[in-house]
């Protein structure tokens, strides 16, 4: 069964203090892995899409990174601005169902 | 961009009435989704359709019916609403060849 775990649960950083945000999948073959970004009260917005492993995608100050089992999003230099819900999705090549993690809360402190 | 519309940001509905949610996009994309979420859940696929007229169940359909007549247009149905049906619902697209979905602002349904 697919399955997406993201850890940690929340996480709260300083200003200008990077970290990574984990996302642990299974899938029996991977069409595609996502980040969304959802504020609160609003709908996921998207940011990335992984293919396969090695790959990587940059966004001002976030980068994706994907390997078989896992995919990480890192955050260099975060703003207070960059607080909210990270979630990481999965969709497996055997048709339209997109996994969804629970997500990681980011809180950025100025 | 995508542009994915909700008809609905809030609605306070009561127990037993009929509630129809309705999501438009505008980029022509086939497939459309419905989702609902909930604090502790994350995001439970209720219903998704890849085509017009076509709608296939999700995980959690029980207590939901869909519409789509149109391509832009998929419209969610609580037949009759109960208390356990307050939620985040969310409306999604995505195009054939791009798996990516993109959502709209959601609609906070709320019934008493």
């Amino acid at each position: 069964e697919d399955q997406v775990t993201q850890s940690p649960e929340a996480l709260r950083l300083q200003e200008g203090e990077s970290s990574s945000l984990n996302c642990s999948y299974t899938v029996s073959g991977l069409r595609g892995l996502f980040w969304y970004r959802q504020d609160p009260g609003k709908g996921p917005e998207f940011l990335f899409t992984l293919y396969s492993a090695g790959e990587e995608k940059e966004k001002e100050r976030l980068k994706a990174t994907l390997t078989k089992k896992e995919s990480f999003l890192h955050i260099t230099a975060p703003k207070p601005e960059d607080s909210a819900t990270y979630l990481c999705a999965v969709q497996d090549t055997g048709g339209f169902k997109t996994i969804f993690g629970a997500g990681t809360r980011l809180f950025v402190k100025a | 961009d995508v542009k994915v519309t909700q008809s609905s940001r809030y609605l306070v509905k009561r127990t037993g009435e009929k509630v129809f949610l309705e999501c438009v996009q505008d980029m022509d994309h086939e497939n459309m989704f419905w989702y609902r979420q909930d604090p502790g859940l994350g995001l439970r696929l209720i219903y998704f359709s890849y085509d017009v007229k076509m709608k296939e169940k999700g995980d959690i359909p029980e207590g939901y019916s869909v519409s789509r007549e149109k391509k832009e247009r998929f419209s969610l149905i609580l037949e009759s609403a109960s208390t356990n049906q307050t939620s985040m619902y969310l409306c999604a697209t995505s195009g054939v060849g791009s798996p990516e979905q993109y959502f709209g602002p959601g609609t906070r349904l709320l019934v008493l």
